[in-house]
C-alpha cells in the first residue's frame, strides 16, 4: 500500500545537537510538507516543497533546514539554533491538484 | 482566502449518544472543506471532503457532514459515539491554487465518556 513513512517514531536530542527526521512517500506526490504540533495547538508549517530541488519556508522555519533531492524524500533537520525543539513533527504530501494531504504517523522529538 | 471557525475547543459526549462538532466557514464563494481526525500521538487522517458535488458528505467510521450555504456551516456528525472516536478533529478549508493548500487551526477535542 502507498503511504508516508516517518522515522524514527521517538527521538531524543541533547542540547546543541542537530538531528534529522526522515519522511519518505511512495505515493508519487509532487508536494511535501513539514509541520510542528505542540500540545493543545494546531499544526504550524515549517517548510514545504512543490518539486524536487525546490523548497520554501513556512511560518516557523527558523532553526530548521530541509532538502528535496528525490521526489520520494523530504528530510527535516532540527538544528541547534532551534531553541525549543521538543514537539510532535508531522510530514504530509499531496498531488498538486488540491486533493488534500496524506499524513505520516509523526515523530516525537524530545530534548534531554 | 477561506477561513473556518470551530466553535468548540472541547466536546464531551457519552458513548452511544450523537456527536456534533461545529464548523463555520467564511468565504465569498463555495469553498472546498475537509474534516481530519487525529488520534493521540498519530498523524492526521482524512475523514471526509466537500467539493460541491453533494451537500451531504459521508466519511469513514460512520461520520458525515452537511454543507449548508445558508448557514455557512459544515458540521460533523455521527449518530452514535464510540470510545474509539475520542480524538482531535480539524475542519480545514482548501486554499485553491495555493501551494499551501491546507491551513490547520487548533481543532476540537472530542472526549467520549463510558
Amino acid at each position: 500500500d502507498g503511504g508516508i513513512t516517518q522515522s524514527p517514531k521517538y527521538l531524543f536530542r541533547k542540547e546543541g545537537q542537530n538531528v534529522t527526521l526522515s519522511c519518505e512517500q511512495n505515493l508519487n506526490h509532487d508536494a511535501m510538507y513539514w509541520y510542528r504540533q505542540d500540545p493543545g495547538q494546531g499544526l504550524r508549517l515549517i517548510y514545504y516543497s512543490q518539486i524536487v530541488n525546490d523548497f520554501q519556508k513556512g511560518d516557523i522555519a527558523e532553526g530548521y533546514s530541509v532538502s528535496r533531492e528525490k521526489k520520494e524524500s523530504f528530510p527535516l533537520t532540527v538544528t541547534s539554533a532551534q531553541k525549543n525543539p521538543t514537539a510532535f513533527y508531522l510530514c504530509a504530501s499531496t498531488q498538486q491538484k488540491n486533493y488534500g494531504y496524506t499524513f505520516g504517523s509523526g515523530t516525537r522529538l524530545t530534548v534531554v | 482566502a477561506q477561513s473556518v471557525t470551530q466553535l468548540d475547543s472541547h466536546v464531551s459526549v457519552s458513548e452511544g449518544t450523537p456527536v456534533l462538532l461545529r464548523c463555520n466557514y467564511s468565504s465569498s464563494y463555495s469553498p472546498s472543506l475537509f474534516w481530519y481526525v487525529q488520534h493521540p500521538n498519530k498523524g492526521l487522517q482524512l475523514l471526509l471532503k466537500y467539493t460541491s458535488a453533494a451537500t451531504l458528505v459521508k466519511g469513514i467510521n460512520g461520520f458525515e457532514a452537511e454543507f449548508k450555504k445558508s448557514e455557512t456551516s459544515f458540521h460533523l456528525t455521527k449518530p452514535s459515539a464510540h470510545m474509539s472516536d475520542a480524538a482531535e478533529y480539524f475542519c480545514v478549508p482548501l486554499q485553491a491554487g495555493s501551494a499551501r493548500q491546507l491551513t490547520f487551526g487548533s481543532g476540537t477535542q472530542l472526549t467520549v465518556l463510558p
